[in-house]
């Protein structure tokens, strides 16, 4: 089935306990992407990969890293988590930019506490 | 910064009823699409619509684009229980970045 993994699906850390949020996609998608939603404000995007060993910034990149060493999996790691990035977070893929024509895959979400 | 602008930002209706939502976007763009996200669930791709596409269909989905106004449409037709979600539309933009922007959705309940 295709489909965006992503691990775990929830997650309940310490402020200042670097931790990692996998994402792994089987669609053979160039284009990955992470999201993060808040009540009021929407999606917005934290970073973005349009292949492997390429990533850019979104609108939100602060706090956060990434790497895209193979096709499939776009990790997103908090090296020292705070409350204030407490929210849900999404991984998305899709064949190319634009969404090549597809739209894009989501995964179903990791709702991550930092107390 | 928001690209695509959802309206109404909340929407109730009875089953069997039409559901109208509206979306907004300020640069020009490659094409638009709409998602649906069931509370706390991932998102789900509905439908795209290019730029030079004016309407497309989808069962009971009709998406209208008007880049002239820089607006676009979703109609949901005899809505049912099950629509009840939020939907969300995205714009590719024309030029520079070429990643999706979401609006910050419209909250539909269709009641039984």
């Amino acid at each position: 089935e295709a489909q965006v993994t992503q691990n775990p699906r929830y997650l309940i850390t310490v402020t200042g306990k670097k931790l990692t949020v996998t994402c792994s996609q089987n669609m053979n998608h160039e284009y990955m992407s992470w999201y993060r939603q808040d009540p009021g404000l929407g999606l917005r995007q934290i970073y973005y990969s349009m292949n492997v060993e390429v990533t850019d910034k979104g609108d939100v990149p602060e706090g956060y890293k990434v790497s895209r060493k193979e096709k499939r999996n776009f990790p997103l790691i908090l090296e020292s988590p705070s409350p204030n990035q407490t929210s849900l977070y999404f991984c998305a893929s899709s064949p190319g930019q634009g969404g090549g024509g597809y739209g894009y895959t989501f995964g179903s979400g990791t709702r991550l506490t930092v107390v | 910064s928001q690209q695509g602008e959802e309206d109404p930002q909340a929407l109730s209706i009875q089953e069997g009823e039409n559901a109208t939502m509206n979306c907004s976007y300020k640069t020009s763009i490659n094409n638009l699409q709409w998602y649906r996200q069931n509370s706390g669930r991932g998102l789900v791709h509905l439908i795209l619509i290019r730029s030079n596409e004016r309407e497309k269909h989808s069962g009971r989905l009709r998406v209208t684009l008007d880049t002239s106004k820089k607006s676009s449409s979703l109609l949901i037709t005899a809505s049912r229980a099950a629509d009840t979600a939020s939907y969300f539309c995205a714009t590719d933009k024309a030029f520079g970045s070429y990643i999706p922007t979401f609006g910050r959705g419209t909250s539909l309940i269709v009641h039984p």
